[in-house]
């Protein structure tokens, strides 16, 4: 069955330093990946996906992410954190036998930037 | 393009009263999930449609629920009765599937359900 794993519940963050979010997941078959951010009182927002190539993924809002076939994670990062980056995250996953496009969510990590 | 838009986007009402949320995809997409999310139980998944076809209702946490998508354009959940512990924020999404490439969901901005 598939799965995906976000280990920590919040990662707090010096504004300026840099951020990442951890997420590992579980498929048959070669994984799509994608990362979410939900900003308060709004739905979420898509930010980046890996569907096949290069490993390193850019997306929105100078995030980043890592596609690590033998760790099977999908860490989100960025160089430099902002206040503003401080939201809640979602990775998710299908994979290529997955049925009509559903998205196996993980549980948010929530990311606290301070100034 | 407008997003996937859903209305209300507040709804308060009382137990036993029937609820009815609504939403429009994506022009173009063809797949339509229903999610609830709260802070106990955080994002669920209710219901996806495709290419207007129920695939998977296996998320609907009772017969008091239940999802219709007569249209390309338009779907609808709906809870009847209510009870308190319905009340959550409920999001409809879109995607593009084709052949078996998932493309990425399209999140509307919630229908935040309050049942009294």
């Amino acid at each position: 069955a598939q799965s995906v794993a976000q280990p920590e519940d919040q990662v707090n963050v010096a504004e300026g330093n840099p951020l990442t979010v951890k997420c590992t997941y579980s498929v048959s078959g070669n994984p799509y990946l994608f990362w979410y951010v939900q900003y308060p009182n709004r739905g979420l927002q898509f930010l980046l996906k890996y569907i096949t190539g290069d490993n390193l993924v850019k997306g929105s809002y100078g995030f980043e992410a890592e596609f690590n076939k033998s760790q099977t994670s999908f860490h989100l990062k960025k160089p430099s954190a902002l206040v503003s980056d401080s939201a809640l995250y979602f990775c998710a996953v299908n994979h290529d036998g997955g049925s009509q496009g559903n998205l196996i969510f993980g549980k948010g990590t929530k990311l606290s930037v301070k100034p | 393009d407008a997003g996937v838009i859903q209305s209300p986007r507040h709804e308060v009402t009382e137990m036993g009263q029937e609820v009815t949320l609504r939403c429009k995809p994506i022009s173009g997409h063809n797949s339509l999930f229903w999610y609830r999310q709260t802070m106990m139980r955080g994002l669920e998944l209710l219901i996806y449609f495709n290419n207007n076809v129920p695939i998977d209702d296996s998320g609907m946490p009772e017969d008091r629920f239940s999802a219709k998508m007569p249209n390309a354009s338009f779907s609808t959940l709906k809870i009847q009765p209510s009870e308190p512990r319905d009340s959550a924020v409920y999001f409809c999404a879109s995607s593009k599937v084709t052949g078996v490439i998932s493309y990425e969901q399209y999140f509307g901005p919630g229908t935040r359900l309050t049942v009294t």
